[in-house]
């Protein structure tokens, strides 16, 4: 079963908003990784990070490796129609190879 | 670089019959992975190969699941004997030898078990 927790479940924003996200689980992951799925389509790799720590962006996004390697957050900045989706954090442990656990996503919607 | 393709797209099919999808990676992507994903759910991992070798194969893929990779370059994954609980997209993904951890996903594969 699942492993990561993702919170919120879902969000109803208005364009231009700011959004925040997060991923947390019980065990430690050595990569974090988000993705974004839109219907009927597979996840789209967004931002990918490897460090304790670390803090990376990809135009409006950014995202954190937590400290802990326990918790990964995912910030979207003025948000617009077309970042409608859902949003996916996925982990991979020292110990599980190349297999990512994913959480259950967070559900994004937009209204302009 | 065209990206991972997924054939076919969609399979309805009734249960007990067999099924067969078959996934083209990113060219020059040594790693090819199969993950299910139900709805309202994460993708789940299924099983991968580096080149050939099939590596690592989850719980989850019962002996009804086989998934081969002959020639290190497409891989087909087989369902025998099809149940209703087999219903869910089968998405593929790819990554890079030197960039193993980021795996690009294809469109998947949406399965219908009747």
């Amino acid at each position: 079963g699942q492993q990561l927790n993702q919170s919120p479940q879902s969000m109803f924003i208005q364009e231009g908003e700011d959004v925040s996200m997060n991923c947390t689980s019980s065990s430690i992951f050595n990569t974090w990784l988000w993705y974004k799925q839109e219907p009927g389509e597979g996840p789209v790799l967004l931002i990918a990070l490897y460090k304790a720590g670390e803090l990376t962006s990809n135009g409006r996004l950014t995202a954190q490796f937590g400290i802990t390697r326990k918790d990964s957050f995912l910030n979207i900045s003025a948000s617009i129609p077309s970042d409608v989706g859902i949003y996916f954090c996925a982990g991979r442990k020292e110990t599980s190879g190349s297999r990512l656990t994913f959480g259950e996503g967070t559900q994004l919607t937009v209204n302009p | 670089d065209t990206g991972v393709s997924q054939d076919p797209r969609h399979k309805i099919t009734k249960r007990g019959q067999n099924v067969t999808f078959r996934c083209d990676p990113i060219s020059e992507h040594n790693r090819l992975y199969w993950y299910r994903q139900t709805l309202g759910q994460g993708p789940e991992f299924l099983t991968y190969f580096q080149n050939e070798a099939q590596l690592e194969k989850s719980r989850l893929l019962s002996d009804r699941f086989s998934a081969e990779r002959p020639k290190g370059s497409f891989s087909t994954l087989e369902i025998q004997r099809t149940e209703q609980g087999d219903s869910a997209m089968y998405l593929c993904a790819s990554s890079s030898p030197g960039l193993t951890y980021e795996q690009y996903f294809g469109p998947g594969t949406r399965l219908t078990v009747t």
